[in-house]
């Protein structure tokens, strides 16, 4: 299984791009790379996924490498609401068809104003 | 819609003592599955179902039961409970395999 790293910390200015890197350089052909992210004490959300091309939604846009190995997460115009723990996760595969979502510890990123 | 609801947001228990967190979703979903979340570290799956009647173990099932008689409903049941399983439980839910997951609010267990 593919496992990914990340910085465990970041910070960003409010109104500007915050990019947030992912190593994932054993990522497997059909994983599939997630973004979720977890604001203080409530549920984690989805952001976005992608496999191999890069991806846009209202939320951010995902920019994967050529290789696969990396990836990175920008929200273009980072707000106070945007501070939260991001977890890049690579899809485990299957298991009686269960789609089984591993979070590492993420990066904690903190939107200044 | 609701989306994904669980019941109650906080509870303590004493050592020994079973309960079961609800877990409901109102979006048809098929896939649902249950984490535990310990102070500074990242979700952990207990136990997860691709459909009514079909369930099965993530990581961590050890001390923890599931069923899932309906397509709403995926309670998780704690046999006895013992102060390791002091965590924050999330229950959430998918369309399909390909699709998102969607998370509830969460539950708050403390065990003394």
């Amino acid at each position: 299984d593919a496992k990914t790293t990340q910085p465990p910390s970041m910070d960003c200015a409010e109104g500007r791009a915050a990019n947030l890197p992912c190593n994932h350089s054993t990522i497997s052909g059909n994983e599939y790379v997630y973004w979720y992210r977890q604001i203080h004490s409530q549920g984690p959300q989805y952001i976005i996924h992608g496999l191999k091309n890069n991806e846009t939604n209202e939320m951010a846009s995902l920019i994967i490498t050529e290789d696969r190995k990396s990836s990175t997460l920008i929200l273009p115009h980072a707000t106070l609401r945007d501070t939260a723990v991001y977890y890049c996760i690579v899809r485990v595969g299957w298991d009686q068809g269960a789609q089984k979502l591993v979070f590492g510890q993420g990066t904690r990123l903190t939107i200044n104003p | 819609n609701a989306g994904v609801t669980q019941t109650p947001k906080f509870q303590v228990l004493k050592t020994g003592q079973s309960m079961t967190l609800q877990c409901a979703q109102d979006m048809n979903h098929e896939y649902m599955s249950w984490y535990r979340q310990d102070p500074g570290m990242g979700l952990r799956l207990i136990h997860y179902s691709v459909g009514a009647g079909i369930t099965d173990q993530g990581e961590v099932p050890n001390g923890y039961n599931v069923s899932r008689s309906t397509t709403e409903d995926f309670p998780l049941r704690l046999l006895s409970a013992a102060p390791s399983q002091t965590s924050v439980y999330f229950c959430a839910s998918s369309f399909d395999r390909a699709y998102e997951q969607y998370f509830g609010p969460g539950t708050r267990l403390t065990v003394t």
